[in-house]
């Protein structure tokens, strides 16, 4: 089956840590991208990359890092500078850049940052 | 600035009635596609209607029909039938720089829409 894997489901870290979140795609998209989901509130672009080690910020980058090393892997790093990190996040891909091309998205990571 | 805006935060509707959720838009740019994604309380978001603002017909997907008034900026999503299934979050979506180098999304806030049998 192809699709999109997120790991793991739930995460739970302390304050001041790093922590990396898996994406993973068997479908073959040149594009991925990472959102992050607050209550009550829309999806927010953090970063999208169009192809294998290159990326660019989306609306919301400050505190988070990626990384694009093969075509079917996208991990997204919340790093100890990003205030609010307690969220939903999505991982996402797309068959392109361009066109009418749907994202389809995974299953999302809840991290939860006491 | 572009813009997504659903009003409706919750909705009901009854099993077996139709429903239509609402979405306006605010772009500048010719050229654009709309998106409706269903999220269930499990979180993952599936895609279920596409329309481009060239797009001469109202786009449909099985029971999911998408009401496009381009002069109001809208895009309706309306459900048919509904089933106790569909009850969820959906979210009204719109692509930045349709055609463009860019395929980033810019979501509403989202209606909950429960069906009651």
């Amino acid at each position: 089956d192809g699709g999109i894997t997120q790991s793991p489901k739930y995460l739970f870290r302390k304050e001041g840590q790093n922590v990396t979140l898996s994406c993973e795609q068997n479908l073959n998209h040149d594009a991925m991208y990472w959102y992050r989901q607050d209550p009550g509130q829309g999806l927010r672009l953090i970063y999208y990359s169009q192809i294998v080690n290159d990326f660019q910020k989306g609306d919301i980058a400050e505190g988070y890092s990626v990384s694009r090393e093969k075509k079917e892997s996208f991990p997204l790093t919340v790093t100890s500078a990003q205030k609010n990190p307690t969220a939903f996040y999505l991982c996402a891909s797309s068959m392109g850049d361009r066109g009418s091309y749907e994202q389809y998205f995974g299953p999302g990571t809840r991290l939860t940052v006491t | 600035a572009q813009k997504i805006t659903q009003t409706q935060p919750g909705m009901f509707v009854q099993e077996k009635e139709a429903v239509t959720l609402d979405c306006t838009y605010d772009t500048s740019d010719p050229s654009y596609g709309l998106f409706w994604y269903k999220q269930p309380s499990s979180g993952e978001m599936i895609f279920l209607i596409y329309q481009g603002s060239y797009d001469q017909q109202n786009a449909t997907e099985g029971r999911y029909s998408l009401n496009f008034q381009k002069a109001r900026k809208s895009a309706n999503l309306v459900i048919s039938a509904s089933q106790l299934g569909d009850s969820a979050m959906y979210f009204c979506a719109m692509r930045e720089n349709y055609g463009g180098a860019t395929n980033k999304l810019i979501f509403g806030t989202g209606t909950l829409l429960a069906v009651q049998p």
